[in-house]
Formats: structure tokens, sequence, C-alpha cells
């Protein structure tokens, strides 16, 4: 019983391409978020919903999107991919947004860029 | 400049051995300080969570924040193989529960 997932777990593509990732909670949670982890293990937050409303945008290429259809999914949608964005992507989840609500996180999906 | 600085390591002990980690950060608005472990090829879990200044004591580990010297410290006595892992630092408190990580230290305990 995952609590947050992530698919693909694995995505390798070339430069240029446009590639979509899908998180999905079943915590119930009424928070999702986007987090980049690059190879020196650094995790920064990218973007943050709370009931399906972006709440949290931070300094992002505008060829990244995220999408929440509902409460439980956020997607990742990335145009015309770079190199520079090789890196392992997490989802998360919160119940609410108070600074001292848990951040539940998926298992990554590791974008490879060639 | 980074806000919350934590040294990579790697850091390796042997099993049963004390272990101290280590973060600093800048922002003292911020208020609530948390340790994640991540494990490889995992997501980072939660494994502390304090807020403002003091010790939190859960089992074999302890969280300690000392606000004078903005020092985070997380210690795990009786290491196990099982704690080898990267452990995170986080600072949040700045509003929309957007935390601030550091770089991870990397732990391996050896039987």
């Amino acid at each position: 019983d995952t609590a947050v997932s992530q698919t693909p777990k694995y995505l390798v593509t070339q430069m240029g391409n446009d590639k979509s990732i899908k998180c999905e909670q079943n915590l119930g949670h009424d928070t999702m978020y986007w987090y980049k982890q690059d190879s020196k293990k650094f995790l920064k937050i990218m973007f943050s919903y709370n009931n399906k409303e972006l709440i949290i945008n931070e300094t992002v290429p505008n060829r990244f999107s995220p999408k929440s259809p509902d409460k439980a999914h956020l997607n990742l949608h990335i145009n015309s991919l770079e190199l520079g964005d090789s890196a392992v992507y997490f989802c998360a989840s919160s119940q609410g947004t108070g600074d001292n609500s848990p951040l539940h996180f998926g298992n990554g999906t590791r974008l490879t860029v060639t | 400049q980074k806000e919350v600085e934590q040294d990579p390591g790697p850091l390796s002990v042997p099993e049963g051995a004390i272990v101290s980690l280590n973060c600093t950060y800048s922002n003292s608005a911020f208020q609530y300080f948390m340790w994640y472990r991540q494990y490889s090829r995992k997501g980072p879990e939660l494994l502390m969570y304090t807020y403002s200044s003091g010790n939190k004591e859960d089992g074999r580990f302890t969280a300690q924040v000392d606000k004078s010297s903005k020092y985070i410290s997380l210690f795990i006595r009786d290491s196990q193989p099982s704690d080898s892992a990267t452990y995170l630092c986080a600072q949040g408190g700045g509003g929309y529960n957007k935390l601030i990580f550091g770089a991870g230290t990397r732990l391996a305990v050896h039987p």
C-alpha cells in the first residue's frame, strides 16, 4: 500500500523531448509538492499545491508545468528537456500547509537527459 | 549563500558507536527543524521534528537545536547497520510548509 507513488521510476530521454511524471497519494492529504534532488543530493522545492491550487512556485523555468487534476494527484510536465534537468524528482504530500506538517515523499523519478 | 549547511560526509562508524550529525542555519526567524532519513533509491522519511530550541528524544535518536549558535544536531546511540542512510536536516517556518534542506550527510555503520 504505497502512500505516495510516482511513475515512472526511471526516465531516460533525449534533449528537446517533452515528458511527464505522475504522482498519486492515498493518504487523504490536501497538499502536494514537487521537489528536485540534484547530483549533490540537494533537495529543493519546485511547486506546491493545496486543494488543487498552486501556492508555491519557486524560480523554476516555465518549461516545467505542474497540473493537479484533483487533491490526490499532482503531475509534472517538462517541455524541451535539457541536460541540466537530469535529477531525481520527488513528489510529496502533507496534511495542510502548516510549517509542522510532515512531508510524505514518494520514491522518486530518476530522470536522465542525454 | 546556502541557508542550511550540512557536511555531506561520508561518515563511517562501527556498529554500536554514537553518531553525531550536524547542520547550521542562517535564518533565525524559521523555528521548525526536522531530520529526514533517506535510504538509497528511496524517498526521504521524517525521523525527528523539533520546534524552537531544546532537545527531543525518540528511542535511540535525539534531536537538538541550539539557537544561540544556530546549530542543529542529531545523535544516534548504539548505531546499527540499518541506520546506514543519508540524513537530511531541514528548516521550516516561512509559511506554506516550505522546507529548506541541507545537502544531507551519508552515514555508513559497519558491523
